[in-house]
Formats: C-alpha cells, sequence, structure tokens
C-alpha cells in the first residue's frame, strides 16, 4: 500500500540494548524526518535527510544514529538506549523542495520503552 | 532561530461553540506556518497552511487562520465545535531555505463537551 509506515509500532527494551525503528514511504519524496514526541515538548525533530546519503541532525540528536542508503527508507537507531529515549517516534516525509512549504506525511507512530 | 508558542495545553468548548487555539510565533525571516491535527494513536495530518499568499487560510474540517504580521499571531478557528474536532492540535513554523524542516509547538488538546 502507498503511503509511510513505521515498525515496529510498539517495543519494549532494556537499557544498554539496541534498537532500530524502521521507516518506509512509497512515495519517492526527497525529505525524510525523525521526529519524538513527548509530554510537555511536543514534537522534537531528531535527524532529517534531504535525500539519499545526506542527512543531518535536528534539535535532538544524541543518543541516536541515522542512515538512509535508499530513498524509501530511513531507520532511525538507538545504540544504546537510555530510560530518557522512552517516547513515541514519528517518522514523516515531504515532497518539498527546500523552501520550507512542504506538507509534512506522518507515520503513525512507533512507541518505544526503554526499562 | 524560528519557534511557535502555543497559549493554552488543554482548552475544552461546547460542541456547537466557537472553537479558538491561539499559536504566536518568533522568526527572523518571513515565516511559513502550518497546523496540524493529531488523533488519538495516529500520526499528525494537515489541517492548513499560510505560505505568504492570502493572510486568511482556509483549511479542512472548516478550520481557518489568520496570519497576522503585527501580533506575530496564527490562531486557528472554527465558528461551530463537532464532537470529531476533539484532538491535539499542532502550530508549526518553517522558514525559506529551512529544508523543510518544522518546528512544532507543544500543542493544544481540545476536548469538545457535548
Amino acid at each position: 500500500d502507498a503511503g509511510i509506515t513505521q515498525s515496529p509500532r510498539y517495543k519494549i527494551t532494556e537499557t544498554g540494548r539496541q534498537v532500530t525503528l524502521m521507516c518506509h514511504q512509497t512515495w519517492s519524496h526527497s525529505y525524510m524526518f525523525w521526529y519524538r514526541q513527548d509530554l510537555g515538548h511536543g514534537l522534537r525533530l531528531i535527524y532529517y535527510s534531504a535525500a539519499a546519503d545526506i542527512t543531518d541532525k535536528g534539535e535532538v540528536p544524541d543518543g541516536y544514529v541515522v542512515s538512509r542508503s535508499k530513498t524509501e527508507n530511513f531507520p532511525l537507531t538507538l545504540e544504546s538506549a537510555t530510560r530518557s529515549q522512552t517516547s513515541v517516534y514519528f517518522c514523516a516525509s515531504s515532497a518539498g523542495t527546500g523552501g520550507g512549504t512542504g506538507e509534512l506525511f506522518f507515520g503513525e507512530g512507533s512507541r518505544l520503552t526503554v526499562l | 532561530a524560528q519557534s511557535v508558542t502555543q497559549l493554552g495545553s488543554h482548552v475544552s468548548v461546547s460542541e456547537g461553540a466557537l472553537v479558538l487555539l491561539r499559536c504566536n510565533y518568533s522568526s527572523s525571516v518571513p515565516p511559513y506556518l502550518f497546523w496540524y491535527v493529531q488523533y488519538p494513536n495516529q500520526g499528525l495530518q494537515l489541517l492548513l497552511k499560510y505560505t505568504s499568499a492570502a493572510t486568511l487560510v482556509k483549511g479542512i474540517n472548516g478550520f481557518e487562520a489568520e496570519f497576522k504580521k503585527s501580533e506575530t499571531s496564527f490562531h486557528l478557528t472554527k465558528p461551530s465545535a463537532h464532537m470529531s474536532d476533539a484532538a491535539e492540535y499542532f502550530c508549526a513554523v518553517s522558514g525559506y531555505f529551512g529544508n523543510e524542516k518544522l518546528t512544532f509547538g507543544t500543542g493544544t488538546r481540545l476536548t469538545i463537551i457535548p
């Protein structure tokens, strides 16, 4: 099906473990984003990518790693999970061309709990 | 740096009453402004956006917002609330050469009272 999908939708892990959240979009959008949503903070940008093999840090990148070898995939890895990374993670994509007016299309989110 | 401030983390209105959700922005360049809605256990979806054309922007589901430069505001309104409007609403800002990044506000949860 067309759209943007995230997996897993729910994940429980332990402190220190590596976790990878997957994001796949079928529109061939250039831009992809990872946000985390926390009560009282709204959505905060972790990393974004303007095209395959181009990534850049957002507001809260520490503890996270991203890659984008293919346009359609943008995985987010927590190399050593901490309790402060318990959150809901949203992947989004945009067909924008860099001018700042593009609509973001969001996945349904991945709820991560770190024990 | 760009930012938005949403006044009121929770707003309750009666069904049929006016909905007013407040958003003020700060930007060193002409801003592009957005309102997104999030229904429970879902991702966000675009309600409307301002991109320097008309200052009064109409969106989906009867919502509209007016860009007021003098007040640095972009408040969201709907004349008559419906039960289905219950959701969380986020104001967001981007700017030219912003690489399509959005900076979001902290959100306003809208409750509709029957």
